[in-house]
């Protein structure tokens, strides 16, 4: 069955050190992979997005993702945490068969000053 | 552009009554979509609908309909709320099925 899991329920990390956010996924074929950010009380904004091409896919607010095929691997990452990244975080993956998304149950990141 | 609007924004029911959640978006998006998200469960897809005309259920279509109004426009109802359903709903857009979704605001949705 095609998947995807977020490891952590809450990712704690201190202001201006660098962060990560974990994902992998399962899927048949070549994946297509989002990540996806809410804040409080909003709609989910997209933030990036691997079809093909380079390992390295950058995206808005200074995020960056790595995509590893042998490790069925998406991680979200960014050099510098601010405060202001503390959101949830969602990743999801197409399912290649109806090609809807499937979400995974989102990773909490808190920002300390 | 105002992207994918959703209305209400907040919305309180008593178990039976029933209710229409609207969304409209405004970027010529063929495909749409109703989520509704839960603490600690993501986002379950209800319904959507892949081009004007056509509409299809999701993971957990149950205890609601949907209409593509128009290209615009895509309304989910609750015809007989039920405690189940109290939730935060989730309009989305996209170009196509499978492609970059764009949400809305969101409707909170509580069903006594």
């Amino acid at each position: 069955a095609q998947s995807v899991a977020q490891p952590e329920d809450q990712v704690n990390v201190a202001e201006g050190n660098p962060l990560t956010v974990k994902c992998t996924y399962s899927v048949s074929g070549n994946p297509y992979l989002f990540w996806y950010v809410q804040y409080p009380n909003r709609g989910l904004q997209f933030l990036l997005k691997y079809i093909t091409g380079d390992n390295l896919v950058k995206g808005s607010y200074g995020f960056e993702a790595e995509f590893n095929k042998s490790q069925t691997s998406f991680h979200l990452k960014k050099p510098s945490a601010l405060v202001s990244d503390s959101a949830l975080y969602f990743c999801a993956v197409r399912d290649q068969s109806n090609y809807q998304l499937i979400w995974g149950a989102g990773t909490k990141l808190i920002i300390k000053p | 552009n105002a992207g994918v609007t959703q209305t209400p924004k907040f919305q309180v029911l008593k178990t039976g009554q029933s209710m229409t959640l609207q969304c409209a978006q405004d970027m010529n998006h063929n495909s749409m979509y109703w989520y509704r998200q839960d603490p600690g469960m993501g986002l379950r897809l209800i319904y959507y609908s892949a081009s004007e005309g056509t509409t299809d259920k999701g993971e957990v279509p149950n205890g609601y309909n949907v209409s593509r109004l128009n290209k615009r426009e895509f309304s989910l109802r609750l015809e007989s709320a039920a405690p189940s359903q109290t939730s935060v709903y989730f309009c989305a857009s996209s170009e196509a099925v499978g492609d970059t979704q764009y949400f809305g605001p969101g409707t909170r949705l509580t069903v006594l």
